[in-house]
Formats: structure tokens, C-alpha cells, sequence
């Protein structure tokens, strides 16, 4: 079957714009996770859907990050006024919420903020 | 909070011999599972192998294997035979068992390079 699909596979922005991530988990995943990975750095977790709902939202870096999900379906990751030290590849995961839940990952996207 | 650590920013290894990558965690926590994940280039994070942690039987996965040394804190990561395939990015990753889904708390990886 389809696995997590995340666009755009990368992006270039100005410094000041805006820009929005998009992830399509695995169909009947519940879960759904941002997490961002900068150079040379391991993953760092942004934040947490369990259906529309983001029971946990702490790793957000700045009000600039936001993310909503709709239809407990497609996730949007949205940074205002983007900053060079945003730029990374952010990654999305989804798994089912019961039992031991593999985290699925799609390829991420790369956001590179001139 | 829970922290992982990699203490090997960079391995490399002969084609066909064996590798360990090491891994350490610090948690309170009690009941948790530990993983090890594989970047390659791609980016297309993979799940390598799994150990949950009331089990004491250390988990394999083919050529895969893990040390888990639960006292210790300690996971680490055995690669028998290594393969070309294998060179990657390792990443050693901690959740803790909870009623819902928690996030997954990453070391910062392990570079590995087989070399033929």
C-alpha cells in the first residue's frame, strides 16, 4: 500500500515569507508526528496529532510554527515569517494508536530559507 | 525528560565484517521501547530493529542484532556481514510506553560507511 507522502520534496524560500509542509499519512493511521532535522543533528520532535487533535504541541520551536490537521487525514506544518536557522528536513511520521506503534516516516521535506 | 546519546559520529567498516554502533539512554521511565532506525540518502527514514523493554531477550532481525542492557541503559546495534546497502545514517531512538502514542526521542546518528 501507499506509504507517508510529504510535499514538496524540497523548498526555497526568501527570509520573511511564509511557507506551508504538507503530509499524507498511511490511510487509517491515526497518529501523525512532525519532527525536524537539522545538520548534523539527530530528529527533533515538533508536534503530535492524534486525530484532528494535538494533545502535545511542546516541541514547537516559536509561535511562527503551526500545524492543524483536517478529516484526521492530511497534516499542514506552517512557518511564518521564515529564519535562515529554520531551514532543515522536516519529517512526518504516522502509525496506528494501538499496541506498539511503528512510526511510518515519509521522505521529508527539505526547506532551505535564503 | 528522556535523552539518547550516540557517542560515535562516525564508523566505518570492511565489507562482509562486522560493526557495533552504540547507544545509550536516560529515562526514569520504566516501561519503554528502544529502536534503531536507518537514514540513507534518500532521507527515507527506516525501521531497522525494536527491543521492548520488559522483554530480556535481545531482539534480531537477520543480520541485525541488538545488545540491550537494560541496568546499563545501553542498546547497542550489531551489523553481521556488512553489506554496501548498509551505509547510512543510524539513528538509536527512545519512547516511552504510554496508554496513546508518544513521540519518538532520537540520538543525533551514527554515520556509517562499509567500504568494499
Amino acid at each position: 500500500g501507499a506509504g507517508v507522502s510529504q510535499s514538496p520534496s524540497n523548498k526555497v524560500t526568501e527570509k520573511g515569507k511564509d511557507v506551508e509542509l504538507r503530509c499524507d499519512p498511511i490511510s487509517g493511521h491515526t497518529a501523525l508526528y512532525w519532527y525536524r532535522q537539522s545538520l548534523g543533528q539527530g530528529l527533533e520532535f515538533l508536534i503530535y496529532f492524534q486525530g484532528n487533535s494535538a494533545p502535545d504541541k511542546s516541541g514547537l520551536p516559536s509561535d511562527r510554527f503551526s500545524a492543524e490537521r483536517t478529516g484526521g487525514s492530511v497534516s499542514t506544518l506552517t512557518i511564518q515569517r521564515t529564519q535562515q536557522e529554520d531551514s532543515a528536513v522536516y519529517l512526518c511520521a504516522s502509525s496506528l494508536t494501538t499496541g506498539l506503534d511503528e512510526q511510518y516516516f515519509g521522505p521529508g521535506t527539505r526547506l532551505t530559507v535564503t | 525528560a528522556q535523552t539518547v546519546t550516540q557517542s560515535q559520529p562516525e564508523m566505518s567498516v570492511q565489507e562482509a565484517e562486522t560493526v557495533t554502533l552504540s547507544c545509550t539512554y536516560d529515562t526514569s521511565e520504566n516501561n519503554y521501547y528502544l529502536f534503531w532506525y536507518k537514514q540513507p540518502p534518500s532521507r527515507q527514514m527506516i525501521l531497522v530493529i525494536r527491543q521492548e523493554a520488559y522483554k530480556q531477550q535481545n531482539a534480531t532481525e537477520n543480520r541485525f542484532s541488538v545488545n540491550f542492557q537494560k541496568a546499563a541503559k545501553s542498546f547497542s546495534l550489531k551489523i553481521s556481514d556488512s553489506q554496501l546497502g548498509d551505509t547510512a545514517m543510524y539513528f538509536c531512538a527512545f519512547m516511552k510506553r504510554n496508554s496513546g502514542n508518544t513521540p519518538l526521542v532520537f540520538g543525533k546518528g551514527t554515520r556509517l560507511s562499509v567500504i568494499a
